[in-house]
This record gives C-alpha cells, structure tokens and sequence, in this order.
C-alpha cells in the first residue's frame, strides 16, 4: 500500500552496527506500529504509538528503541545489530478509536545481519 | 490476550469455497476477531472483522458462532491468487497479536 512506506527495503549490515529502519504515511493516522517477522512464523509486535508523545513497548522490544518525529514518521532503531534481529520488518498504521481498527502495512524491510 | 489455534495449511481447487476456521476458547468480552491475509514478503493486508453472528463483504464472509469461542473465514470460490498465509487475530482493537497462521494453497 503506496500509503504506508518503508526504506530501505532491503538492509545488509554487520554485528553491532546502529541501524535505523524508518516509516512514512500519508493516511492522516494516529497509531503507528513496528512488527517484525520471522521465516515461517506470524508477525510480533516491536514498539507502537498512538500519538507524537506516546510510547509503548511491545511484546519483543529488547534492543530495539524507537521515535515519533511527528504523526506520519514513525522510525525504528537497532542500537547495536546482532544476527538474531535479521528478520522482515513491518511499519502499519491504523486509525483512532475503538469501533474499527484495520492496521495498514507498508511493504516491509528485508534486513540482514551478518 | 486470547489465544486462537487454526489450521497450519489448507489446499483447495480453483472455484471451490474455502472455510477456514479458528479456535479462540478464551476469547474476551471487548475482544474482536480479525482476520488478515498475507503474500510472501508483503505485509499483512485486512480481510474481515467482526464481533458475533455474520458479517460479510466483497472479498470474504465471517461466521461467529453465539459462544464466539470459534470462527470462520469463509473465501468464496477462490482462485489462484488467494494462495496465501490467513491469520485469525482475536484482541483488543487496539493490539493484535499474529499466530502463525493457515497456509491456503490454490491449485488449478
């Protein structure tokens, strides 16, 4: 979906090196999400946010750490990359309030840690 | 959170209808039951949602049964391009978790 972008879409790096993943919408929404994905299992969440000054921790947030520069960025980093953290790499999106929340998912960052 | 158990792959025909279902015995009062498809190495893209009884749109239906412990996604004669990994979420609206989903394989 145009409406959510990731770059880069593609990232080899090496061990302990500091890598920043960032994220782009253009839907006009609040709620901003990280997930990472691993070869044949479902996504986990990383980090969300349902505005600019709130932060919170997913399910697998341990060396990951993440900034809201403003509504519609939303970028995560990897403060010192190991090779367990190579995996895909999902941004969504999803708009406020309790009555309808489909996330909308950018397209993903293949990144790569040797 | 509620914990949902589906199938770990399914194979159909072209034109057949596709019911997959998903367990979620612990399933919460405010909980919704989400589901979402996914192609290889694009991100997960919304099907349908609801909270009981039926609901249905252009692409899929959603059987909820009254003790909502259980659902089921319904593709009506699917073709090719619905080969594919569905992921029934059931939670707040707000936080979904991902299990590893159904592989639905269409052949011709």
């Amino acid at each position: 979906d145009a409406d959510v972008t990731q770059t880069p879409r593609n990232r080899i790096t090496k061990t302990g090196k500091r890598i920043m993943l960032e994220c782009s919408q253009t839907k006009g929404h609040d709620r901003m999400y990280w997930y990472r994905q691993d070869p044949g299992l479902g996504l986990r969440l990383i980090y969300y946010s349902f505005d600019v000054k709130d932060i919170n921790k997913g399910e697998i947030s341990d060396g990951y750490s993440v900034s809201r520069q403003a509504q519609a960025k939303f970028s995560l980093s990897l403060e010192s990359a190991i090779p367990n953290q190579t995996a895909l790499y999902f941004c969504a999106t999803s708009p406020s309030g309790d009555l309808y929340n489909e996330q909308f998912f950018g397209p993903g960052t293949r990144l790569t840690v040797l | 959170l509620a914990k949902t158990t589906q199938p770990i792959s399914m194979d159909s025909y072209e034109g057949q209808e596709v019911n997959i279902t998903c367990s979620h015995n612990n399933i919460a009062t405010n909980d919704y039951i989400t589901w979402y498809q996914q192609f290889p190495s694009q991100g997960p893209r919304f099907i349908i949602q609801g909270y009981k009884t039926k609901v249905t749109n252009e692409v899929a239906s959603l059987f909820i049964p009254a003790d909502r412990k259980s659902s089921t996604l319904s593709l009506p004669r699917v073709s090719l391009s619905d080969t594919a990994v569905y992921y029934c979420l059931v939670g707040p609206l707000w936080k979904l978790v991902f299990g590893t989903g159904t592989r639905l394989l269409v052949s011709p």
